[in-house]
């Protein structure tokens, strides 16, 4: 069974940063691309960055460029999303999804976690 | 960037009734690369169809997706009552992947 399982989220002030990390198991982590999709409290979905199987390649939204950073550890079935210099409306749920494919980051998502909340506060 | 606009944004209709969910791409989706979701409340998305028109794993029968141009339509033939949820489509075609506002389902 394929299982997704984010952690890290939690209270933070505008300008601070957060580590969400997601673990997985039921399918081999190291050949699929992952991605970060996020959801603001009632609202949709919105696609925040993407990393391919060997982490060679990252991708980003242009709203969190250059403050996120992702990164995978495909020996621990780890993926990771680095936030810096977070803002409010970067609150949100946060979903690590997994790629149908490997390579590249274009790709529908077929597996979701439940998601970890972040929110951004003084 | 490719925007995804769905409408309507609410359907209210009764158990049994057939549901038509549009997404209109504001350009061409490459390869026809989108996807519908399902959500409901505090849970995560689920992927429903991809491709447009392809089923993922264990999905009914009762959900179809089709395509005419850059119009995207989701159809539920039947709704049952697990069915009243939101609907997203969302394009991997081009970056960035975006996602529509969502069409909820509720009851009548």
């Amino acid at each position: 069974e394929v299982q997704l399982l984010e952690s890290g989220g939690g209270l933070v002030q505008p300008g601070g940063s957060l580590r969400l990390s997601c673990t997985v198991s039921g399918f081999t982590f190291s050949t699929y691309a992952m991605s970060w999709v996020r959801q603001a409290p009632g609202k949709g979905l919105e696609w925040v960055s993407a990393i391919g199987d060997s982490g060679g390649r990252t991708y980003y939204a242009d709203s969190v460029r250059g403050r996120f950073s992702i990164s995978r550890d495909n020996s621990k079935n780890t993926l990771h999303l680095q936030m810096n210099s977070l803002r409010a409306d970067d609150t949100a749920v946060y979903f690590c999804a997994k790629g149908a494919y490997g390579s590249g980051h274009s790709s529908y998502f077929d597996y979701w976690g439940q998601g970890t909340l972040v929110t951004v506060s003084s | 960037e490719i925007v995804l606009t769905q409408s309507p944004g609410t359907l209210s209709l009764s158990p049994g009734e057939r549901a038509t969910l549009s997404c209109r791409a504001s350009q061409s989706v490459s390869s026809n690369f989108l996807a519908w979701y399902q959500q409901k409340p505090g849970q995560a998305p689920r992927l429903l169809i991809y491709g447009a028109s392809s089923r993922a794993t264990g999905i009914s029968d009762r959900f179809s997706g089709s395509v005419s141009g850059t119009d995207f339509t989701l159809t539920i033939s039947r709704l049952e009552p697990e069915d009243f949820a939101v609907y997203y489509c969302h394009q991997y075609g081009s970056s960035p992947l975006t996602f529509g506002g969502g069409t909820k389902v509720e009851i009548k």
